[in-house]
Formats: structure tokens, sequence, C-alpha cells
């Protein structure tokens, strides 16, 4: 199938805000997701964004999505060393039940 | 609650040898789902179920078969393990198709 596209590392000072980009594929999937993962361990849920909706925050994490563009955003403000991981992008296309992952984005978080 | 359990945590096993990767959920959820995750890449779905009974293929079913005799548990079997199977199998559950998911911790397989 096709792929769910995510820059692969970034690299931050904590403190500051960290975007992870994404760019989806299927303009009717109805849920788009963020994941994290730390090393060693299982995805845990992050957030979760309907498909009618541009924006949504969850205290220090905001959402955008442009379904327009097919992108994707997860923004972190004030950034923790606890935040460093691996984010993944998952959809659920409209012609299936499972979640399509992107590679995710490992991003560093420098003191 | 315990949420998905996944046993083992870790295994090694020696090429065409045979083992089930077990999963439980307490959460009453129908649908289940078992994903392999290779080095640098995302999760890729192997099999699912949507119901106690019923189980279908995903993405990468091959050297794989799965069976859903109640709703709690969803084991994964391997028959003939090979190299390629070298992976880490994350076991899933959710309460409808397009609901959140919810994953085990994972249990890391390498074939030698």
């Amino acid at each position: 199938g096709e792929d769910v596209e995510q820059s692969l590392f970034l690299s931050v000072r904590e403190g500051d805000s960290s975007v992870i980009n994404c760019t989806y594929t299927d303009s009717s999937s109805t849920y788009l997701y963020w994941y994290k993962q730390e090393p060693g361990a299982g995805l845990q849920l992050l957030t979760y964004i309907f498909s009618n909706m541009d924006m949504k925050q969850d205290q220090r994490l905001t959402v955008l999505l442009n379904k327009k563009d097919k992108h994707l955003s997860l923004r972190i403000a004030d950034t923790q060393t606890g935040d460093s991981a691996i984010y993944f992008c998952a959809e659920i296309p409209n012609s299936g039940y499972a979640l399509n992952f992107g590679k995710g984005t490992s991003l560093l978080v420098t003191p | 609650n315990a949420g998905v359990t996944q046993t083992p945590k870790f295994r090694i096993l020696k090429i065409g040898q045979s083992m089930t990767l077990q999963c439980t959920q307490d959460m009453n959820h129908n649908y289940m789902y078992w994903y392999r995750q290779d080095p640098g890449m995302g999760l890729k779905l192997i099999y699912y179920s949507v119901g106690a009974g019923i189980t279908d293929k995903g993405e990468v079913p091959n050297g794989y078969n799965v069976s859903r005799s109640t709703t709690e548990d969803f084991p994964l079997r391997l028959e003939l393990a090979a190299p390629s199977q070298t992976s880490v199998y994350f076991c899933a559950s959710s309460p409808g198709g397009v609901n959140t998911q919810y994953f085990g911790p994972g249990t890391r397989l390498t074939v030698l």
C-alpha cells in the first residue's frame, strides 16, 4: 500500500517546542493518531484527531490537521528529556481496519 | 485492567523451530491485531480478528497462523521459523474497527 511519510529524526533543546510532521495517504481516513514508543517498549497512544477537526489541544500537545494536503502535525510545547522517543503517525484507511503507520520520527531532546 | 498482555517478552529460535506468541486482553474488545515491527520501520499488519471465530490476513501473513477461540485470546503461531521473521511482534486490541487500538508491550523474537 501507499506509505505514510514522516521525517526520520528531530533534535531539539529542552524547553523548546517540537513539531513532528506527517503526510498520510487516505483522505477519507476517519481518525488519525499519534503513538509514542520509548526504547524497548510498546506503543502508547498519545493523542488522536477526528477528521472533521482542524486542531486538537491536549495539555502540551497540539495536533493540526490539513485534510486538503493530507498533512498532520504534532507540536509538543516545552519539550522535556522524557519526551525523547519515537513518534508514529497512523491512519485507519477507509478500506480497512488496521492502522497504517509511518516509519516513525525519532525525537532527541538535549539538555 | 491489565490491558493487553503478551508472552514471552523475548525468545530466540533456531531456523525451522515453531512457537506460539500469546496475546490476551481483558477489555472485552472485539477487534484484535498482530503487527510486526522491523528495525527503523513502522508496524506491518500480520493478521487481525473482528471477533471470536473470525480471522483475516493482513499485509504480511506468510509464515504465520492465528486462531481466535475466545474474545480474550489471540495467539500467533510460527510453524517453521526463518531469519526473516526476526522482529518485534505487537498485539493490539480495539472495541471497533475505527476505534483506538491499545498495544501490548511486544515480544522480541530472534531467529538464528
